[in-house]
């Protein structure tokens, strides 16, 4: 059965602890991403990784950080520099192909609450 | 820069009428645009999608969308809602820069479908 996996759905955390999401995926997709929602704000990218061993920043990558050490796994550290963490987090991969879009394919999402 | 501009955030109809989100771009490219449905708690889920092929697009569960360039327009339709398509949906832009897969996407809007 293929698909995105992450875990936990649902995560509470005391401030100034960091916090790691863990997205897995079978697809054998090459690029994973990862977004952070907010009502009314739809989703902001994270980070990015297009191949293994390599990521790059998305438009609110502060206060965050992840790794890429195997294709099938893109975990997410909250840190306790992100000043207002709580908030639905969704991973995402898809194949990498040039111009050709490469659909991205979406986990259930963790629920992550600061207490 | 490429952005989408959802033009309502909530939209409520009857059961059996039709449907219509409105959806708005800017870019700088001829665009790639999506429709991508959430359920509540879920992840996301790609409806349609528009890569400069045939302007109306067919999607799943009986969506389409027409692309309108002189209207800059991506308005998702569906001649006759079912209760099961109240969810979240999401108008979004392929971002050409800095590597051809990033998404841009929308602030979404909450259809509610009523009997």
């Amino acid at each position: 059965d293929g698909g995105i996996t992450q875990s936990p759905k649902y995560l509470f955390r005391k401030e100034g602890q960091n916090v790691t999401l863990s997205c897995e995926q079978n697809l054998n997709h090459d690029a994973m991403y990862w977004y952070r929602q907010d009502p009314g704000q739809g989703l902001r990218l994270i980070y990015y990784s297009q191949i293994v061993n390599d990521f790059q920043k998305g438009d609110i990558a502060e206060g965050y950080s992840v790794s890429r050490e195997k294709k099938e796994s893109f975990p997410l550290t909250v840190t306790s520099a992100q000043k207002n963490p709580t908030a639905f987090y969704l991973c995402a991969s898809s194949r990498t192909g040039g111009e050709i879009f490469n659909e991205q394919f979406f986990g259930p999402g963790t629920r992550l609450t600061v207490l | 820069a490429q952005s989408v501009t959802q033009l309502d955030s909530h939209v409520s109809v009857s059961e059996g009428t039709p449907v219509l989100l409105r959806c708005n771009y800017s870019s700088s490219y001829s665009p790639s645009l999506f429709w991508y449905v959430q359920h509540p708690n879920k992840g996301l889920q790609l409806l349609l999608k528009y890569t400069s092929a045939a302007t109306l697009v067919k999607g799943i569960n009986g969506f389409e969308a027409e692309f309108k360039k002189s209207e800059t327009s991506f308005h998702l339709t569906k001649p006759s809602a079912h209760m099961s398509d109240a969810a979240e949906y999401f108008c979004v832009v392929r971002d050409f820069t800095g590597g051809g897969n990033k998404l841009t996407f929308g602030t979404g809007t909450q259809l509610k479908v009523e009997l």
